[in-house]
């Protein structure tokens, strides 16, 4: 299997510029989950979905922040508008229940907001 | 408010010798934690974990052990190398909240030669 795929790896945009960040889950994991890095907070849970349903997104920051799931093999990560604040790296993790809860990340999509 | 803190940012230690990476939770309805590590540029990776039930797992060279009363973890890596060297993450699991992992901030580990 190829993993988790995240596009883009980088982004640079502008400030008040919509980004949207993209993710593949594994094939047959049914969760799949959202996360940003920043070094003051580390790793942040921003969403989750099982079966392409959203669980809990009470660590998405703020309205600006959206995402959705339309199907089992893809998942969108949407901001606008973006600020400067914003920049951080955006992971996308997927697992599948009954395997222990491990979660398998993707590379990453580093986003600076200028 | 962190639930799970890892105070150290770094860490250096020469390599043939011990690491030793801790972690601290406040939460008590935690009951299976988990270590990752993470390379520059890519993502976090799965390393280890612990059941609550457990008060430590073994596997190779990985060390994980569990103080539920101190509610305190640490990650022993004997004996440490240079590929070592990398990010460490601890992350928590709550009881019946399938999949929700809490991560800490992370420590950074130099494995010097």
């Amino acid at each position: 299997d190829a993993g988790v795929i995240q596009s883009p790896r980088h982004e640079v945009t502008e400030m008040g510029q919509e980004v949207t960040l993209r993710c593949k889950p594994i094939s047959g994991h049914d969760y799949l989950f959202w996360y940003r890095q920043t070094m003051m907070r580390g790793l942040e849970l921003l969403i989750y979905f099982n079966n392409n349903v959203p669980i809990d997104d009470s660590g998405m920051p703020e309205d600006r922040f959206s995402a959705k799931m339309p199907n089992a093999s893809f998942s969108t990560l949407k901001i606008q508008p973006s600020e400067p604040r914003d920049s951080a790296v955006y992971f996308c993790a997927s697992s599948l229940v009954g395997q222990g809860y491990e979660q398998y990340f993707g590379p990453g999509t580093r986003l600076t907001v200028t | 408010d962190q639930q799970v803190k890892q105070n150290s940012p770094s860490l250096s230690v020469q390599e043939g010798r011990i690491s030793i990476l801790n972690c601290d939770y406040t939460n008590s309805m935690f009951d299976y934690f988990l270590w990752y590590k993470k390379y520059p540029a890519e993502g976090p990776t799965f390393l280890i974990s612990i059941s609550s039930i457990k008060d430590k797992n073994e596997d190779g060279r990985f060390t994980v052990f569990l103080n539920k009363s101190a509610k305190h973890l640490s990650l022993h890596i004997v004996p440490s190398q240079p590929g070592d060297s990398a990010v460490y993450f601890c992350a928590a699991q709550p009881t019946g909240t399938a999949s929700k992992l809490t991560f800490g901030t992370g420590t950074r580990l130099q494995v010097t030669l």
